[in-house]
This record gives C-alpha cells, sequence and structure tokens, in this order.
C-alpha cells in the first residue's frame, strides 16, 4: 500500500532530551517535508527536501534539524526539545519536486508533548 | 510574510445545504493553489490542485474556482452530507518560492443530519 509512515505516533518526552522522528515513504517520491499544527496557527513548514542531500528551510525550522541521506526518509531532529515544541507535526511527500503542481500525501501525524 | 486567510472560520450547515468558503491570498507572484480536506483524527488530504486563473475543478460534489488576479479561491459543497464534515484547508505557493506551502488556518464545517 502506498504511504507516508510516522514513527512514534504519539511522544511525551522531557526538556533537553534529543529526540528523533522518523518518517518514510514508499512512493518513490522526490519531495518531503515536515509541518506542525498549532491551534489557531494553521499547518506551518519546518523544512522541506527536493532530493537526496537537498534541504531547505521552511517558515519555522529553529529548533529543528533534518535530513535526507535516501529518498525514501526524511527525519526531523530536535537536538534540545523546549515545550513551545510541543504541537502535532505531519510529514508529507510529493512525486515531484515542483510541490506546486503535485498533491502532497501526508503521513497520519505524531503528537508531541515536551515537558 | 505572506498571509493566506480562510473564512468563515467555521460553519454549521444542515443535510442537504449547499455551501462555500473562501480562500485569500496574495495576487502577486503566484505559482499555484491547494486544497486539502483534513478530518479529525485523520491525516489531510489533497482535493485540488490549481494553477491558472478561472481554473474549475470538480470532484463528486466538490467544486473550487480560482482568481488569481484578485487573489481568491473558492470551494463549494453541494448538498452537503454529514461525512463531509472536516476541516477544508487551502495552501499558497508564490512569493518567489515555489516549493514552499503557505497554509491558510481552515474552514471547520460540521454538517448536521
Amino acid at each position: 500500500e502506498a504511504q507516508v509512515t510516522q514513527n512514534p505516533r504519539y511522544l511525551i518526552t522531557v526538556t533537553g532530551k534529543k529526540l528523533t522522528v522518523t518518517c518514510s515513504q514508499n512512493m518513490n517520491h522526490e519531495y518531503m517535508s515536515w509541518y506542525r499544527q498549532d491551534p489557531g496557527l494553521g499547518l506551518r513548514q519546518i523544512y522541506y527536501s527536493m532530493n537526496v542531500e537537498v534541504t531547505d528551510k521552511g517558515d519555522v525550522p529553529e529548533g529543528y534539524k533534518v535530513s535526507r541521506k535516501e529518498k525514501r526518509n526524511f527525519p526531523l531532529i530536535l537536538e534540545s526539545p523546549s515545550p513551545n515544541q510541543t504541537s502535532l507535526y505531519f510529514c508529507a511527500s510529493s512525486l515531484r519536486v515542483q510541490v506546486s503542481t503535485d498533491t502532497q500525501y501526508f503521513g497520519p501525524g505524531t503528537r508531541l508533548t515536551v515537558l | 510574510i505572506l498571509n493566506v486567510e480562510q473564512s468563515p472560520q467555521s460553519l454549521h450547515v444542515q443535510e442537504g445545504d449547499s455551501t462555500n468558503f473562501t480562500c485569500s491570498f496574495p495576487s502577486s507572484n503566484f505559482y499555484a493553489l491547494h486544497w486539502y480536506r483534513w478530518e479529525t483524527a485523520k491525516s489531510p488530504e489533497a482535493l485540488f490542485v490549481m494553477t491558472l486563473n478561472g481554473d474549475e475543478k470538480k470532484k463528486g460534489r466538490i467544486s473550487a474556482t480560482l482568481n488569481t488576479k484578485e487573489g481568491y479561491s473558492y470551494l463549494y459543497i453541494k448538498g452537503s452530507q454529514p461525512e463531509d464534515s472536516a476541516t477544508y484547508l487551502c495552501a499558497f505557493i508564490g512569493g518567489g518560492a515555489t516549493n514552499k506551502l503557505i497554509f491558510g488556518t481552515g474552514t471547520l464545517l460540521a454538517v448536521q443530519p
């Protein structure tokens, strides 16, 4: 089944404890992206990647890192999480690099709480 | 800072009613507009990708129009059903950044039987 998977789906952690949220797609998509969803703010883009080893900042990249060593995987890394990173996170992918003309497929979401 | 606004914020209609909502975006340097449907506890799902002024797209009872010159898109739902209850999101691509999506905050639609 064609899909975007994220792990974990739920995570409660403490301030400063490094964590990684994994994202994987099995559709051979070029473009991958991370978003966070906060009440009243809509989906905000954190980072995106147009290909292996090509990543760029979205609107809210502070406090996050990403890597794209393989086409299918795009992990989101929080080196030192803080409570303001408590949010619902979505990974998404698109077939083509030009996401403007291509639909995105979203993962199931990861609800992160940082105490 | 590019601003994408959706109105209304929420909408309650009766089953069978037709409804529409608006997405407003910057009219300059437009590349594309996406519409997504997001049901509670699920992931957003793509409805339409719109790129040309005057575009009209249709998927079942849902349709969308695009006016890039004035910077708005309408989403219409004909004969709303309870299963249409969801948040409808639009995302703008433009302003010189062709690979970044700017999402609106969505319109929450509740359809009562």
